[in-house]
């Protein structure tokens, strides 16, 4: 499979804990997105990478949340002290920005959090 | 700041009843518009994308948008829908580095 990739598909977890997702996404991408997806919702924006460097931060995403992709590649979603807000599902999302302009994403399948 | 109106919230229709769902957006410069749709447990898949030429732009499994720069829509069109197109439809408009999605539409297609 040569899509984007998240693990894990699923995570339940107590309020208070520390969780942290992953997102593998097509090799020759360049931008990672993150976003965060609630019923009857459509995807809302959390950040972006090109390359390693973190570009954009929604002002709405708590200090609780972090992301890095430090090799360019795979990115990691931290969020501490999960709150029952936080369940939610998390998407990732990569593409290939170049001098023409952008083309769309290709999604993962997402994580679905809950937090009880 | 930028938004994305998608007007129907829950669409039913039949088995071969024609399909239009509705999508305005508000942003002045140039826009790359999308369709994504969600199936039922799965993910996001790209329907079809305007970036320039043609207005009318065809996509997938029969799908196909206009795009009406007057009234800033890019508006969701099947001449006849199928069971299987029951899923939810995003509208999405990129415009500089940001991707901006509509609240969705949720099609049931009663076969």
């Amino acid at each position: 499979d040569t899509g984007v990739s998240q693990d894990p598909r699923h995570k339940i977890t107590k309020r208070g804990q520390n969780v942290t997702f992953r997102c593998d996404p097509i090799s020759e991408h360049n931008r990672l997105y993150w976003y965060r997806q609630t019923l009857g919702q459509g995807p809302e924006f959390l950040t972006y990478f090109q390359n390693e460097a973190q570009l954009e931060k929604s002002r709405l995403l708590s200090d609780r949340f972090s992301a890095e992709r430090p090799k360019g590649s795979f990115s990691t979603l931290e969020i501490q002290r999960t709150e029952q807000g936080d369940s939610a599902m998390y998407l990732c999302a990569s593409s290939l920005a170049t001098g023409t302009g952008f083309r769309g994403y290709t999604f993962g399948s997402g994580t679905r959090l809950t937090v009880v | 700041a930028q938004s994305v109106s998608q007007h129907n919230h829950h669409v039913i229709l039949s088995e071969a009843a024609s399909l239009e769902l509705g999508c305005n957006y508000s942003y002045g410069g140039t826009v790359n518009l999308f369709w994504y749709v969600q199936y039922p447990g799965q993910h996001l898949q790209l329907l079809l994308k305007y970036f320039s030429g043609d207005p009318l732009v065809k996509g997938i499994k029969g799908f196909e948008a206009e795009f009406i720069k007057s009234k800033f829509s890019f508006n969701l069109r099947k001449p006849s829908v199928q069971w299987s197109d029951t899923a939810e439809y995003f509208c999405a408009v990129s415009a500089g580095n940001q991707f901006y999605f509509g609240t969705g539409t949720s099609l049931t297609v009663i076969p």
